[in-house]
């Protein structure tokens, strides 16, 4: 079955450390991943993506992502985070063969930055 | 560039009417559009797939006469909750997949917060 994991629900972290969220997925087929952001009340926005190619992907706002493909994750890191980075962070994965292009979103990790 | 609108950002409605929701790409067109709904502090649940000129595709569980998708056009999908009751108070988020891309990305909106009475 397939399925998206992100085992931290939630996640404290003072302002200017570092970050690593966790998403650990599990797929049949080639897996489109990405990481989306939302803050309270808002839509999703894309943080990153992966399709192919460096399995080191750079995103927005100093994020960055790497795919592991043995150990079927794609962790989020960011090297020192801002008070804005406060949000939810949602892990998907899509199939490279789904034509429709359905996304699968992990249940979300919520970061909470402090001073 | 792709960028996706929702109306209303949020409506409060009496207990047994029916709301309308818009999901607008503005500046593309979108092959796909897809219907996300999200109880708080919790994940997005995918509720439906639409096609332009097509039915929409429901996911195991929801109940397509109580939600009506109409995709009419590359770049408007609406939702209409039909006999909406309290537990339908959810925020209902749309996103809109690139009519050109061959990958699966997709371009959320905004969310509607809809509470019934």
């Amino acid at each position: 079955a397939q399925s998206v994991t992100q085992p931290d629900i939630h996640i404290t972290v003072s302002e200017g450390a570092s970050l690593e969220l966790r998403c650990n997925y599990s797929y049949g087929a080639t897996p489109y991943l990405f990481w989306y952001v939302q803050s309270p009340g808002q839509g999703l926005q894309l943080l990153l993506k992966y399709f192919s190619g460096d399995t080191l992907v750079q995103g927005i706002k100093g994020f960055e992502a790497e795919f592991k493909r043995s150990q079927s994750s794609f962790n989020l890191r960011k090297p020192s985070v801002h008070w804005s980075d406060a949000a939810e962070y949602f892990c998907a994965v899509g199939a490279l063969i789904d034509s429709w292009g359905k996304l699968q979103f992990g249940a979300g990790t919520q970061v909470v930055v402090t001073p | 560039g792709a960028v996706v609108s929702q109306h209303p950002s949020w409506v409060i409605c009496k207990s047994g009417t029916s709301v309308k929701i818009e999901c607008r790409s503005l500046d593309f067109q979108a092959t796909t559009m897809f219907w996300y709904r999200q109880f708080p502090k919790q994940s997005l649940m995918l509720m439906a797939t639409s096609n332009e000129g097509s039915k929409a595709t429901y996911e195991q569980g929801v109940e397509k006469d109580k939600f009506l998708i109409n995709h009419a056009s590359l770049t408007l999908s609406t939702l209409t909750v039909t006999s909406a009751h309290p537990e339908d108070s959810s925020f209902y988020i749309c996103s809109a997949r690139l009519r050109t891309s061959g990958s699966n990305e997709q371009f959320f909106g905004p969310g509607t917060r809809l509470t019934v009475l």
